[in-house]
């Protein structure tokens, strides 16, 4: 089945600088990736996703870029600011089979004022 | 938006109680949910496949004598936690897609068990 490694686990920034999070998966058969941020005690969010036809999408602060070959994919935020503090999920999907999501381990990113 | 509602959100129990959580998609049918279990500072680790009109389908390693889930309708699923026990207390969090394939999961907001 697939797997998802997701890296770093910790991340802490200073303000304004940026954060990258990066993914890798197992199952070439994946062909969807989305990002989830999720606060304490909260559901997750979708900030942003990409498609496996797509090598690079982007969203004001948060970009994310898919390398299929490799099967990595990142998370790339630029500008930090203190509400981005949070976990930061990646996930791989597979739209076969009921298209079930599995989640990496997550990043939690600490942006320091 | 998509908007799937959960409850409850919050259950203490004592030992040997069974609880229901429910799973609602409000204004889209979802053929298909998930529900996943989360432990503190820990990843979301799915559990199973609700799948309306059929057994669900369980990850390895999930009991589904103890976790049973019922998806009777394309807007609800339900996951009963049976003779809850201490190491049942989690986060149980659902998600449901807009039925087809590579779109974003929409997840309800959680119910935190806790199991005295």
């Amino acid at each position: 089945g697939e797997n998802v490694e997701q890296h770093p686990s910790t991340l802490s920034v200073q303000e304004g600088d940026s954060a990258v999070i990066k993914c890798t998966y197992s199952d070439s058969a994946s062909n969807y990736f989305p990002w989830y941020k999720q606060e304490l005690g909260k559901r997750p969010q979708l900030i942003i996703d990409i498609r496996s036809n797509v090598g690079e999408k982007k969203d004001q602060r948060i970009a994310v870029t898919l390398n299929k070959t490799a099967k990595h994919f990142s998370l790339h935020i630029t500008e930090t600011q203190p509400e981005d503090s949070a976990v930061y999920f990646c996930a791989a999907s597979i739209g076969t089979g009921g298209f079930k999501t599995i989640f990496g381990a997550g990043t939690r990113l600490f942006v320091k004022a | 938006g998509a908007v799937v509602s959960q409850h409850p959100s919050w259950v203490i129990c004592k030992s040997g109680t069974s609880v229901k959580i429910e799973c609602r998609s409000l204004d889209f049918q979802a053929t298909t949910m998930f529900w996943y279990r989360q432990f503190p500072k820990q990843s979301l680790m799915l559990m199973a496949t609700s799948n309306e009109g059929s057994k669900a389908t369980y990850e390895q390693g999930v009991e589904k004598d103890k976790f049973l889930i019922n998806h009777a309708s394309l807007t609800l699923s339900t996951l009963t936690v049976t003779s809850a026990h201490p190491e049942d207390s989690s986060f149980y969090i659902c998600s449901a897609g807009e039925g087809t394939a590579n779109q974003p999961q929409h997840f309800g907001d959680g119910t935190r068990l806790s199991i005295l």
